[in-house]
């Protein structure tokens, strides 16, 4: 089993959809949650930043970390055809190096 | 503020040639990273370095892979020899607090290996 588990996809939306993106986790000592968005021929870019568990809010994305469920979540409203890259979430605990899981495309469709 | 600049952008060589990627991070980051991205995965850490001393460097395969920070500011990625399997793109990240894991990114250095 990876550390980091996230479905590649893609995942197609049309224009103003939410989209729910979600990672798995297995190490426990993971306390730092991020979500990365990378945009083709292009480096990751960080979006969200979590530290353990609850949600967080920033304009149209929300990140929820629960952390008895080793799952997170990223949720975007309103989703615009700008918002198509691959989003990567990785994760970072006490001396454990920063994890990454492998992306999932997205795809917003006008 | 300056993001994290690295170089070249491309590189196309031949199996066994040998290949050097640069990173300057961003002013002050004490944290720099080299992470392998292979096409369709994540980023997978070849190593870290906490100002010019590393700190891990357990996925780098160190037959092959050679990687400083000679002063603690910009970083050297080596490959020698270069295989078919390492055509990736190498991404230099840095981070201001080594406890936090908010890491920056460059715009990586696509190599290809023939």
């Amino acid at each position: 089993q990876k550390e980091v588990e996230q479905d590649p996809g893609p995942l197609s939306v049309p224009e103003g959809a939410i989209v729910s993106l979600n990672c798995t986790y297995s190490n426990s000592a993971f306390q730092y949650f991020m979500w990365y968005r990378q945009y083709s021929r292009k480096g990751p870019e960080l979006l969200m930043y979590t530290y353990s568990s609850g949600n967080k809010e920033d304009g149209r994305f929300t990140a929820q970390v629960d952390k008895s469920s080793k799952y997170i979540s990223l949720f975007i409203r309103d989703s615009q055809p700008s918002d198509s890259a691959t989003y990567l979430c990785a994760m970072k605990g006490g001396s454990y190096i920063p994890t990454f899981g492998r992306g999932t495309s997205l795809i917003v469709h006008p | 503020e300056a993001g994290v600049a690295q170089s070249p952008r491309y590189k196309i060589i031949e199996k066994r040639q040998s290949v050097a990627f640069w990173c300057n991070p961003i002013s002050g980051h004490a944290t720099l990273y080299w992470y392998q991205q292979i096409l369709g995965q994540g980023p997978k850490l070849l190593i870290q370095f906490q100002n010019n001393g590393v700190v891990d460097d357990s996925q780098l395969p160190k037959d092959r892979f050679s990687a400083e920070r000679l002063k603690g500011v910009d970083s050297t990625l080596k490959i020698q020899p270069a295989k078919l399997e390492d055509s990736a793109v190498y991404l230099c990240a840095s981070s201001g607090t080594s406890g936090s894991g908010e890491l920056f990114f460059g715009e990586g250095s696509r190599l290809t290996v023939l």
